[in-house]
């Protein structure tokens, strides 16, 4: 079965604070592709970071940092310092290599950054 | 390059009417995504074409959806006889298929109301 679980369904943090989005999957596939998405109060999906099942190299991009450990089946993502705008859903999401193409998502962590 | 669009942005129609729904994706992207979206849940795929294939369909799919991409590049998303849980947030995506590349990029979505 292929699965994403983000336990945490709300955060609520004062700007500046850090704040960690945790992601656990399921697959049995060796080969697959993992994905954050944010999705503000317009709608619109927005892709933040991809990495595949080969590459445990941690990233960072700005404030925004991401783990991975293959060991724990985690994909988690840190945003240092927040900022108001980074209110939002967040979705991980999973993409096996083989047996099609669909992207499996998680329910999503609601973010609130509060002033 | 402009991104993923989707029409209308909004559809309010009445239990029983037709629905069609348009996605133009990114121009050079031959792979083509719908997923449908409800309150408090991540997307779930629907379907996806490869050109103008249809390769896969979710058994979400019932037999009052159609999808179709004539030409390979628009696509349309029919719901017939449309039901009050067919409300969601009809979600379109984009991606390239070489290189391994599966991200997939989305527009903002209609939202369908079926009263």
């Amino acid at each position: 079965a292929q699965k994403v679980t983000q336990a945490q369904t709300e955060i609520s943090v004062v700007e500046k604070e850090d704040v960690t989005l945790d992601c656990v999957y399921e697959t049995r596939d060796t080969t697959y592709y993992l994905f954050w998405y944010k999705q503000p109060p317009s709608g619109e999906l927005v892709f933040l970071i991809r990495r595949n099942s080969f590459d445990e190299q941690n990233e960072i991009s700005g404030r925004y940092s991401w783990n991975f450990q293959k060991s724990t089946s985690s994909f988690n993502f840190t945003i240092t310092a927040s900022q108001v705008v980074d209110s939002a859903v967040y979705f991980c999401a999973l993409a096996p290599s083989t047996g099609g193409f669909k992207t499996i998502f998680g329910a999503g962590t609601r973010l609130f950054v509060k002033a | 390059d402009t991104g993923v669009s989707q029409d209308p942005r909004h559809k309010i129609t009445k239990r029983g009417q037709n629905v069609t729904f348009r996605c133009d994706p990114i121009s050079e992207h031959n792979r083509l995504y719908w997923y449908r979206q409800t309150l408090g849940q991540g997307p779930e795929f629907l379907t996806y074409f490869q050109n103008e294939a249809q390769l896969e369909k979710s058994r979400l799919l019932s037999d009052r959806f159609s999808a179709e991409r004539p030409k390979g590049s628009f696509s349309t998303l029919e719901i017939q006889r449309t039901e009050q849980g067919d409300s969601a947030m009809y979600l379109c995506a984009s991606s390239l298929s070489t290189g391994g590349m599966r991200t997939q990029y989305f527009g903002p979505g209609t939202r369908l109301l079926v009263l």
